[in-house]
């Protein structure tokens, strides 16, 4: 069916170390992946993305890991910062004839200082 | 600031009315997608439209509506409105429809429209 899974409704962190969010998807056939970042009160934010012919991508201090094998996808926050507390939700689109995207339910990211 | 506009920002109707959410996507994306987010819910999707013409839908109601238009803002109309249907509605835009770059599949959110029915 469709679906993309968090492992994690809350993660805690401590400031400064590194955070990594999971999730799973369920459809092979998607072949698109995004990060999105939304803080209290406002629509979700764009982070990063990665098609699936790539297994790795990194942007700034923010790295997003794809293994196909076994459909699971990570983001990987570098040196955590009290701004980097949001939810984070993994999303997956297919890109064929339908095209909606479809989202996790979200890992709320709690830093402590 | 992500450049999709979302008007209302905050709407309180009563059970049985009918409200429209309108929606000006980023400046040059012909596509625009609508998406309900419910209290502990993540993002449902509602629908998209891709230069006018629907593109791809999701769990919408038949009570609800979208269209977009040659200007290429969206609106998204609810009818009969329920309790349950309190919710933030996002809308968010994109470059391309289908395949396309990396960066022409990333889609853009607004801020949201906060929708209680009372």
């Amino acid at each position: 069916g469709e679906s993309v899974g968090l492992h994690l409704p809350t993660l805690s962190v401590q400031e400064g170390d590194n955070s990594i969010i999971n999730c799973a998807y369920s459809n092979s056939a998607s072949d698109y992946f995004i990060w999105y970042k939304q803080e209290s009160g406002k629509g979700p934010q764009f982070i990063i993305d990665i098609r699936s012919n790539m297994d790795k991508r990194q942007g700034q201090r923010v790295t997003v890991l794809l293994n196909k094998t076994v459909k699971h996808l990570s983001l990987q926050i570098a040196a955590t910062q009290p701004g980097d507390s949001a939810v984070y939700f993994c999303a997956e689109k297919k890109t064929n004839r339908d095209d909606k995207i479809i989202f996790g339910k979200g890992t709320r990211l709690h830093i402590l200082p | 600031d992500s450049g999709v506009t979302q008007t209302p920002k905050h709407l309180i109707t009563a059970t049985g009315q009918r409200v429209t959410l309108r929606c000006s996507p980023r400046s040059g994306d012909l596509s625009v997608y609508w998406y309900q987010q419910s209290l502990d819910q993540g993002l449902q999707f509602l629908i998209q439209y891709y230069n006018g013409e629907e593109r791809a839908k999701g769990n919408i109601l038949e009570r609800f509506s979208a269209q977009q238009f040659p200007d290429l803002h969206s609106e998204l109309n609810l009818s009969s409105l329920e309790l349950g249907d309190s919710a933030l509605y996002f809308c968010a835009s994109s470059e391309l429809s289908g395949t396309g770059t990396l960066s022409g599949n990333t889609i853009y959110f607004g801020e949201g429209s906060w929708l209680t029915v009372v």
